[in-house]
C-alpha cells in the first residue's frame, strides 16, 4: 500500500509558466515532507522541505505548500526553466529517536519545460 | 556535488553471484541509508545505520545485508542474485538535527544481472 503518492506520472508546462506537482499521502504521523529532483544518472538531489507543523516554505522560486486535512502537498516552481525538466520525487519522513528515520517516496512526476 | 560517494558505478554479474556496493556519507554525518531504485517500484527504503548500529530496516530481501563500519563507510552485500535483482541503488546520509531533515543521495550504483 503507497503511502505517499504522486498521481500524474508527467507534467509539461512553458518556459516561464508556474509548475505545480502534485502528492498525496496517507499517515498522517509523518514529520517532515521533501521533494528532490533526479536526472537521468545522478541521484535524487535535495529541493525544499516543510515541517508537518508548516503549512507553507518558500526557497526562491520553489514553494511548498501543505494541506494537511487534505492530507495534500504542493510544489510550486515559479517561473519554470527548462534547467528545471527532471523527474520530482515527493518523500515524507517519520523520525524517532531524536535521528532522522527513514524517506518514504513517491513514484516521481516528470516535468518537462518547453521553451 | 552531494558529498556522498559510491562504488563502483557499474556493476555487471550473473545470476547467482554476490556483490558489494560501497557507500561513503559526507563527512560528519553518522547516519546512512540504503535505497533501491527498480522501474517499476520506485524508490524504496532498504536499510539505515546510525553509527555502526542497524537503525530500521525496510524492504530488504533476506538475500541482502549491509554494515557500517568505524569509520561511518557502509557496505551494502547482494547474494544469490537473481534477475530482478537489476536495479539502481543509492546510498543516502543525514545529520543529526539537520533544519530541513534532509538526505544527502550518492550518484548510485547500477547493477544488471544477466
Amino acid at each position: 500500500d503507497q503511502q505517499v503518492k504522486q498521481n500524474s506520472p508527467s507534467l509539461s508546462v512553458q518556459e516561464g509558466r508556474i509548475s505545480i506537482l502534485n502528492c498525496d499521502y496517507t499517515n498522517s504521523m509523518f514529520d517532515y515532507f521533501l521533494w528532490y529532483k533526479k536526472y537521468p544518472a545522478e541521484g535524487p538531489t535535495f529541493l525544499i522541505s516543510i515541517s508537518s507543523i508548516k503549512d507553507k516554505n518558500e526557497d526562491g522560486r520553489f514553494t511548498v505548500f501543505l494541506n494537511k486535512s487534505a492530507k495534500h502537498l504542493s510544489l510550486h516552481i515559479v517561473p519554470s526553466q527548462p534547467g528545471d525538466s527532471a523527474v520530482y520525487f515527493c518523500a515524507a519522513s517519520l523520525n524517532y529517536g531524536g535521528s532522522q528515520g527513514n524517506l518514504i517516496f513517491g513514484k516521481g512526476t516528470k516535468l518537462s519545460v518547453k521553451p | 556535488d552531494s558529498g556522498v560517494t559510491q562504488t563502483p558505478k557499474h556493476l555487471i554479474t550473473a545470476t547467482g553471484q554476490r556483490v558489494t556496493l560501497r557507500c561513503s556519507p559526507r563527512s560528519g554525518d553518522l547516519s546512512v541509508y540504503w535505497y533501491q531504485q527498480s522501474l517499476d517500484q520506485g524508490l524504496q527504503f532498504l536499510i539505515q545505520y546510525y553509527n555502526g548500529e542497524e537503525r530500521a530496516k525496510g524492504n530488504i530481501l533476506e538475500r541482502f545485508s549491509a554494515q557500517q563500519f568505524p569509520d561511518l563507510h557502509s557496505e551494502l552485500n547482494l547474494s544469490s542474485l537473481e534477475l530482478g535483482d537489476s536495479a539502481l541503488y543509492f546510498c543516502a546520509s543525514s545529520a543529526l538535527g539537520s533544519e530541513y531533515n534532509e538526505q544527502f543521495f550518492g550518484p548510485g550504483t547500477r547493477l544488471t544481472v544477466l
